[in-house]
């Protein structure tokens, strides 16, 4: 069974930081991409980023880029999201993710963790 | 940045109608790689629907995806209990990945 536990999230003020952590067992972790995506309270999905099965290749969002840093622990089998000088604009549950893994599955978001919440104020 | 308008908004149903919810893209989604999600309250979405018509592990045949270019539908055929919840579209051919705003389908 695929599980994915999300941890690290809470309140901080403007201009923190705050690193999130996605637990995974239950699949292959070293033969699928990850991202996380969050949704702001009471809104739609955003992706946020994502990072490749070697860790080498990541990609964000342009709203994040420069601020977050998306990396994995292949010894772990876990993935982060470290987040610096975030503002009230970044307040969401984030959510990780594992994406698809073959042909017309890659791209999308397979499987989700249960999402932390992250809430930036004074 | 593809942007994907959902409608509607809202969609109001009785147990056993047929929900039809429409993605339209502001251009041609590459390789109709245009996805549905479905997520309930206090949930993480789940992947209903890849590729516009193919159902992912264990998601009912009652739920089928079709379109492409710009136009997409997901239609659920028979509306059971637990298919009250809030739907998003999410295409994946162009970077960035973007989804949809949402449509929620509440009990009439």
């Amino acid at each position: 069974e695929v599980q994915m536990l999300v941890s690290g999230g809470g309140l901080v003020q403007p201009g923190g930081s705050l690193r999130l952590s996605c637990a995974t067992s239950g699949f292959s972790f070293i033969s699928h991409d990850m991202s996380w995506v969050r949704q702001a309270p009471g809104k739609g999905l955003d992706w946020v980023a994502s990072v490749s099965v070697s860790g080498v290749t990541t990609d964000y969002a342009d709203s994040v880029k420069g601020r977050f840093t998306i990396s994995i622990d292949r010894s772990k089998d876990t993935l982060f999201l470290q987040m610096s000088a975030l503002t009230a604009e970044d307040t969401a549950m984030y959510f990780c993710a594992k994406e698809g893994l073959l042909g017309a599955t890659t791209g999308t978001f397979w499987d989700w963790g249960q999402g932390t919440l992250v809430t930036v104020s004074s | 940045e593809i942007v994907l308008t959902q409608s509607p908004g809202t969609l109001s149903l009785s147990p056993g109608e047929r929900a039809t919810l429409s993605c339209r893209a502001s251009q041609s989604v590459i390789s109709s790689y245009l996805a549905w999600y479905q997520q309930k309250p206090g949930q993480a979405p789940r992947l209903l629907i890849y590729a516009t018509s193919g159902r992912a592990t264990g998601i009912p045949d009652r739920f089928s995806g079709s379109g492409s270019g710009t136009d997409f539908t997901l239609t659920i055929s028979r509306l059971e209990p637990e298919d009250f919840a809030v739907y998003y579209c999410q295409q994946y051919g162009s970077s960035p990945r973007t989804f949809g705003q949402g449509t929620k389908v509440e009990i009439k």
